[in-house]
């Protein structure tokens, strides 16, 4: 399968911070990234999708100046994380995709803010 | 409205035993059903997909069955190991339009020794 490697693995900051999480497509052009919020024993939930060079579409509920996703590249993608607060600590997944190709999933980033 | 309905919520299944994965889907435009495989952690693997176009497909231990009339999908485990205990996401997708996955609720799989 296609290797995508997301950055950091876990991550802890204070209330009021910024944290970025990286993911990149290693061996593909990704055209198209979506980014996944899951919370404890729950299912995967779409925040935003972005295709390179474009504005990010964000899922209702998802408050676009909290969470911007930069895909400036076919192998790169972030999420920044900003005035994190509490009750944005969850697990991050980016998922790569080009074309008519099955999705890859990154390892996650475990997000705790205290 | 919940796309993707997956039960049960939680399996046990001793070891050797069959556990199976039920999935239903609302939008018949989906072309694409792939079963993730997820450890505590870390992200979603692939583990098996199937379209439309078959009604079964095996790949090692783990088949899907696909009835596209009832709107249905399953994951059959046989031989189930303890190393397979872990939690199942079914999802579907328009897969030619490289459209997001949609997840069912996931499946948390116990298999005893």
């Amino acid at each position: 399968g296609a290797v995508v490697s997301q950055h950091p693995s876990w991550v802890i900051c204070k209330s009021g911070t910024s944290v970025k999480i990286e993911c990149r497509s290693l061996d593909f052009q990704a055209t198209t990234m979506f980014w996944y919020r899951q919370f404890p024993k729950q299912s995967l939930m779409l925040m935003a999708t972005s295709n390179e060079g474009s504005k990010a579409t964000y899922e209702q509920g998802v408050e676009k100046d909290k969470f911007l996703i930069n895909h400036a590249s076919l192998t790169l993608s972030t999420l920044t994380v900003t005035s994190a607060h509490p009750e944005d600590s969850s697990f991050y997944i980016c998922s790569p995709r080009t074309g008519n190709t099955e999705a890859f999933f990154g390892q996650g980033t475990r997000l705790t803010v205290v | 409205q919940q796309q993707v309905k997956q039960s049960p919520q939680s399996l046990i299944v001793q070891k050797g035993g069959i556990p199976i994965i039920n999935c239903a889907y609302e939008n018949t435009a989906f072309d694409y059903f792939p079963w993730y495989q997820q450890f505590p952690g870390k992200g979603p693997a692939l583990l098996i997909a199937i379209r439309p176009d078959v009604s079964e497909k095996k790949e090692g231990r783990f088949t899907i069955s696909f009835n596209k009339s009832a709107k249905q999908f399953s994951l059959h485990i046989m031989d189930s190991q303890p190393g397979d205990s872990a939690t199942y996401f079914c999802a579907a997708s328009l897969m030619n339009r490289d459209d997001k996955i949609i997840f069912g609720k996931g499946t948390r799989l116990h298999i005893l020794p």
